[in-house]
């Protein structure tokens, strides 16, 4: 079975900071890798996603990710934090052996100070 | 279009009440997803439609029913619900549950709240 832990449940940068947002996985087969961002009471918005191929994916708003498989992690980065970003961060992984279906990790809250 | 639409946004209901939440997408997505999220929580999936048939109910209470009239919509009837079901949520499409894996499209959500 596969498994994602987002380090840090709340992360606070101020604005214009580097944003690090971390995510492990655990799977047996090669995962695909996702990261939404949900703001208040709406639904969850793909930032980025990592199939197969080139390992640093470049997203939606200037966030981008990298996956390691020696550290079988997929940690999303943006180098300068607006007060726009601050939202809810969710880390999943799927993989076909589970018919696709996303697990997601328990999510990360970023604040933006000004 | 890449929109998964649900109807209503906001909903109160008794606990002895009856009624249904809407999800609508238009993209030729073969599977559909409902789940269930808690506030600062992660998503947890109930139920996967996949080509119109139910193929994972995770261990939901009856009084949830799900069902999927064609392969556009999907619908969740609710019935006797308790205080504890009030959540938000959410609809997902998804080409298929089917090969390679891709991202799942969501709704806005329905916030549910049970009284």
């Amino acid at each position: 079975a596969q498994s994602v832990t987002q380090l840090g449940s709340h992360v606070s940068v101020s604005e214009g900071a580097l944003v690090l947002l971390r995510c492990n996985y655990s799977s047996s087969v090669p995962p695909y890798l996702f990261w939404y961002v949900q703001y208040p009471n709406q639904g969850l918005q793909l930032l980025l996603k990592y199939t197969t191929g080139a390992t640093l994916v470049k997203g939606i708003n200037g966030f981008e990710a990298e996956f390691k498989k020696s550290e079988t992690s997929f940690h999303l980065t943006k180098p300068s934090a607006h007060m726009s970003d601050a939202a809810e961060y969710f880390c999943a992984v799927s993989v076909p052996q589970a018919g696709n279906m996303l697990t997601f990790g328990g999510g990360t809250r970023l604040m933006v100070k000004p | 279009d890449t929109e998964v639409t649900q109807t209503p946004k906001h909903l109160v209901m008794g606990m002895t009440n009856k009624k249904s939440l809407k999800c609508e997408q238009h993209m030729g997505h073969r599977a559909m997803y409902w789940y269930k999220q808690k506030a600062k929580k992660p998503p947890e999936l109930m139920f996967v439609y996949s080509y119109e048939k139910l193929s994972i109910n995770e261990s939901v209470p009856s009084r949830f029913s799900p069902e999927c009239p064609n392969s556009s919509l999907l619908n969740l009837h609710l019935h006797a619900l308790q205080p504890e079901d009030s959540a938000l949520y959410l609809c997902a499409s998804s080409p298929s549950t089917l090969g390679r894996p891709t991202e799942a499209f969501f709704g806005q959500g329905t916030r549910l709240t049970v009284v």
